[in-house]
């Protein structure tokens, strides 16, 4: 079964700062990748996807994420960390049957 | 618009009494997900269908059931079974191999 694994329940960074939020994600076939942003009380929202092709998507609201396959990581960064960040962010893989959400990450910018 | 609608945002459930959970979705998807959030472990998928009149169980279906009579439709009930009901829920959809689209929630506890 597939499963994604987010290191760092908690990532705390300075406005301005750089955001890295890792994401690890095993599976059977190749995989789509998602990375979701959380508001308090509010469903998810896409930030970006891999599907195939380019493995450096970009995303809204300045995101990025490389898929590595030889490291089976989709780790999510941003050069420069906004207050407006602030959130919960969840990485996603699906095998084509399901999907499958991490622990989540909660970003904290500190001003 | 298109979108997915959860209902209602709050529900309040007393021991030993089955509630359900509603999920309408316009976007002509395929396939919707119930996923149960408590915080600190991400979203935990409780059931999955991929098309009408079929679907199957996620990580955590104890205590839980669901229909897919319709496209648009996947209600979650709540059973008794369900020995700590208290999270909130999130019901998504996507066509395979897409991102999917998510509901705002609803917020279940248990009086």
């Amino acid at each position: 079964a597939q499963s994604v694994t987010q290191l760092g329940s908690h990532v705390s960074v300075s406005e301005g700062a750089l955001v890295l939020l890792r994401c690890n994600y095993s599976s059977s076939v190749p995989p789509y990748l998602f990375w979701y942003v959380q508001y308090p009380n509010q469903g998810l929202q896409l930030l970006l996807k891999y599907t195939t092709g380019a493995t450096l998507v970009k995303g809204i609201n300045g995101f990025e994420a490389e898929f590595k396959k030889s490291e089976t990581s989709f780790h999510l960064t941003k050069p420069s960390a906004h207050m407006s960040d602030a959130a919960e962010y969840f990485c996603a893989v699906s095998d084509h049957r399901d999907m499958r959400f991490g622990a989540g990450t909660r970003l904290t910018v500190k001003p | 618009d298109g979108g997915i609608t959860q209902s209602p945002k709050y529900l309040f459930r007393k021991e030993g009494q089955n509630v359900t959970l509603s999920c309408e979705q316009n976007l002509n998807h395929d396939a919707m997900y119930w996923y149960r959030q408590d915080p600190g472990q991400g979203l935990r998928l409780i059931y999955y269908s991929q098309i009408v009149n079929d679907f199957q169980k996620g990580d955590i279906a104890e205590g839980y059931s669901v229909s897919r009579e319709k496209k648009e439709s996947f209600p979650l009930t709540v059973t008794s079974a369900q020995k700590n009901p208290t999270a909130f829920y999130l019901c998504a959809s996507n066509n395979m191999n897409t991102e999917a689209f998510f509901g705002q929630g609803t917020r279940l506890t248990v009086v």
